[in-house]
């Protein structure tokens, strides 16, 4: 079993749409949970970043981590032709500071 | 602030040739990785540099594969020699400290023939 496992996708949705990515984990000793997105031919950048079970905010997207489950989501309200790329989640901790990447989504809003 | 430059941004090399990337980080950022991200997957770490000393290198081909950070700034990764499979971008990325947030350049693409 990989360390995290990734809907793999590929996305494809109206503008406007309520959008929800996803990823579970296996390592329990994971603390920090990460959502990066790249766009082609780009290095990713960090969208949210959280280290609690829980809801949390930022514009249109939630990130939300249920530790119990060991389950990520990050939801894009609203999405927009912009919000077109692919989105990796990222996790680390156990006293280590390597981020284990998920495969990535590749998402595509439609105008 | 300037992000993360590489160069080259691509390179096309034969199989058994040798190859190297370049990677400035964010001015004032002690701690260094490269990565490399296979296409459909995600980027998976190589090397972990905290100023010019190695971190973690776990991942790293070390028969083929080097990097060094002199001087704690600009940073080398090299193959030598090349495979098929060593096909993919590399990624450069750097941060404050190590628990911090790390910030990526656009990547080299290498294709090797």
């Amino acid at each position: 079993q990989k360390e995290v496992e990734q809907d793999p996708g590929p996305l494809s949705v109206p503008e406007g749409a309520i959008v929800s990515l996803n990823c579970t984990y296996s390592n329990s000793a994971f603390q920090y949970f990460m959502w990066y997105r790249q766009y082609s031919r780009k290095g990713p950048e960090l969208l949210m970043y959280t280290y609690s079970s829980g809801n949390k905010e930022d514009g249109r997207f939630t990130a939300q981590v249920d530790k119990s489950s060991k389950y990520i989501s990050l939801f894009i309200r609203d999405s927009q032709p912009s919000d077109s790329a692919t989105y990796l989640c990222a996790m680390s901790g156990g006293g280590s500071e390597k981020l284990v990447f998920g495969k990535g989504t590749k998402l595509t809003v439609n105008p | 602030e300037a992000g993360v430059a590489q160069s080259p941004r691509y390179k096309i090399i034969e199989k058994r040739q040798s190859v190297a990337f370049w990677c400035n980080p964010i001015s004032g950022h002690a701690t260094l990785y490269w990565y490399q991200q296979i296409l459909g997957q995600g980027p998976k770490l190589l090397i972990q540099f905290q100023n010019n000393g190695v971190v973690d290198d776990s991942q790293l081909p070390k028969d083929r594969f080097s990097a060094e950070r002199l001087k704690g700034v600009d940073s080398t990764l090299k193959i030598q020699p090349a495979k098929l499979e060593d096909s993919a971008v590399y990624l450069c990325a750097s941060s404050l400290s190590g628990s911090d947030t790390q910030y990526f350049g656009p990547g080299t693409r290498l294709t090797v023939l």
